[in-house]
């Protein structure tokens, strides 16, 4: 089983669309947790950190489900702008953080 | 300022050459990260400086070589690459270890001829 593991997409929805998106860990040890966003060819942007009380951004709600292992992004109400690649990101100890492959979202018009 | 940033944009180099990325943060932060990304596939760590000390090396070979001269600088000398060295490489700051949040630089494109 990966270390981090997400569905690679991709979602493809329509503007105004609710979108929500799911990443998995293994090790329950991880400490911190968060979303990026990678737009092709570009960096990683940090989205959101993901707390354990869960936390909201605008159209963009994370959540953290230890018990269950995972985390997720929730997006209301899809932009144009939204389209790009989600990164889920894991940190565990001191010297180690995991990358998940991606999620692919394209919003159509 | 949130700002990372990171020269040159693009490199192509022969097997042979000698060249330099580098990376400037001006944000205080005390870690800053090299990592190597290739086309559809996760950025991938390959160092780790920690105060200005290398902390993490992620079994990279020697060919890459980093180098911390203060806490807004970061280089990474590349001597000898081989083709399939040819990835866009980004460099990242945080505030403290890996468990902050890290700001990545606009990234380095690199093609070894």
């Amino acid at each position: 089983r990966k270390e981090v593991e997400q569905d690679p997409g991709p979602f493809n929805v329509p503007e105004g669309a609710t979108v929500a998106f799911n990443c998995t860990y293994s090790n329950s040890a991880s400490q911190s947790f968060f979303w990026y966003r990678q737009d092709c060819r570009k960096e990683p942007k940090l989205l959101m950190s993901v707390y354990s009380s869960g936390n909201e951004d605008g159209r963009f709600t994370a959540q953290l489900n230890r018990a269950s292992q995972y985390i997720s992004l929730l997006i209301r109400d899809s932009k144009l702008s939204d389209s790009a690649t989600y990164l889920c990101v894991v940190n565990v100890g001191t010297d180690k953080l995991i990358f998940g492959t991606g999620t692919r979202l394209q919003v159509f018009p | 300022d949130t700002e990372v940033t990171q020269t040159p944009k693009h490199l192509v180099m022969g097997m042979t050459n000698k060249k330099s990325l580098k990376c400037e943060q001006h944000m205080g932060h005390r870690a800053m990260y090299w990592y190597k990304q290739k086309a559809k596939k996760p950025p991938e760590l390959m160092f780790v400086y920690s105060y200005e000390k290398l902390s993490i090396n992620e079994s990279v070979p020697s060919r890459f070589s980093p180098e911390c001269p203060n806490s807004s600088l970061l280089n990474l000398h590349l001597h000898a690459l081989q083709p399939e060295d040819s990835a866009l490489y980004l460099c990242a700051s945080s505030q403290e270890g890996l468990e902050a949040e890290q700001f990545f630089g606009p990234g380095t494109r690199l093609t070894v001829l």
